[in-house]
């Protein structure tokens, strides 16, 4: 089967370092997103992983390790506005060709606290 | 400016009856997808479009029913034979895989529609 874990919630202070974890067992693995979702809105993109390492933009950093299915977010500097969800996403490969289908998680609702 | 509408965003309806979900985009975008979400599960896949007069089933089609029948738009009708529909409905839309196979291809996503059936 095809399985994304995340924890359900976390809390942490402004100004400080989280780290949300993503865990998946899929099969083709394409490529991993994260997105930030804030209550009753759209999810928006933060990043993308394809090969082993780290991808940083701004604030935002996100790791991955394909041999280990595992997938990490770093957020800097917390800020009030970061208190959302995020969704891990997974992109899998298709049989007879290429498709843009995403398995998400349950996402992992963050909580900044001044 | 470029982007995904979803109309309306707020919407109710009468147990029994079907309703259509609106989704636009102007992104050029080849590809077009419905998801559902509730609450304590991430988004589940309904249908999704490669390209315009095709369509396949998600993970979660039942009662529900698409058309692609434009490239800028992928209606979601929602029918009287889905059991549990309310919930928040996203429409998203990405350059389709067939194109490229590299670059991010990141998913954009509409406001979203909260549909309540009474």
């Amino acid at each position: 089967g095809q399985n994304i874990d995340q924890p359900t919630e976390m809390t942490a202070t402004e100004g400080a370092i989280v780290q949300i974890n993503c865990t998946y067992q899929t099969s083709g693995f394409n490529g991993l997103f994260w997105y930030q979702q804030h209550a009753g809105e759209a999810p928006t993109f933060l990043s993308y992983n394809v090969l082993d390492g780290l991808e940083e933009k701004g604030r935002f950093s996100s790791f991955l390790s394909r041999s280990k299915g595992y997938s990490y977010l770093l957020l800097k500097e917390l800020q009030m506005k970061d208190s959302a969800s995020y969704l891990c996403a997974v992109r899998t490969r298709g049989y007879g060709g290429a498709t843009n289908k995403l398995i998400f998680g349950t996402g992992t609702l963050l909580a900044v606290q001044p | 400016d470029g982007g995904i509408t979803q109309s309306p965003k707020y919407l109710f309806r009468k147990e029994g009856q079907n309703v259509t979900l609106s989704c636009e985009q102007n992104l050029n975008h080849d590809a077009m997808y419905w998801y559902r979400q509730d609450p304590g599960q991430g988004l589940r896949l309904i249908y999704y479009s490669q390209i315009v007069n095709d369509f396949q089933k998600g993970d979660i089609a039942e009662g529900y029913s698409v058309s692609r029948e434009k490239k800028e738009s992928f209606p979601l009708t929602v029918t009287s034979a889905q059991k549990n529909p309310t919930a928040f409905y996203l429409c998203a839309s990405s350059i389709s895989a067939r194109r490229t196979s590299g670059a991010y291809n990141e998913q954009f996503f509409g406001p979203g529609t909260r549909l309540t059936v009474l």
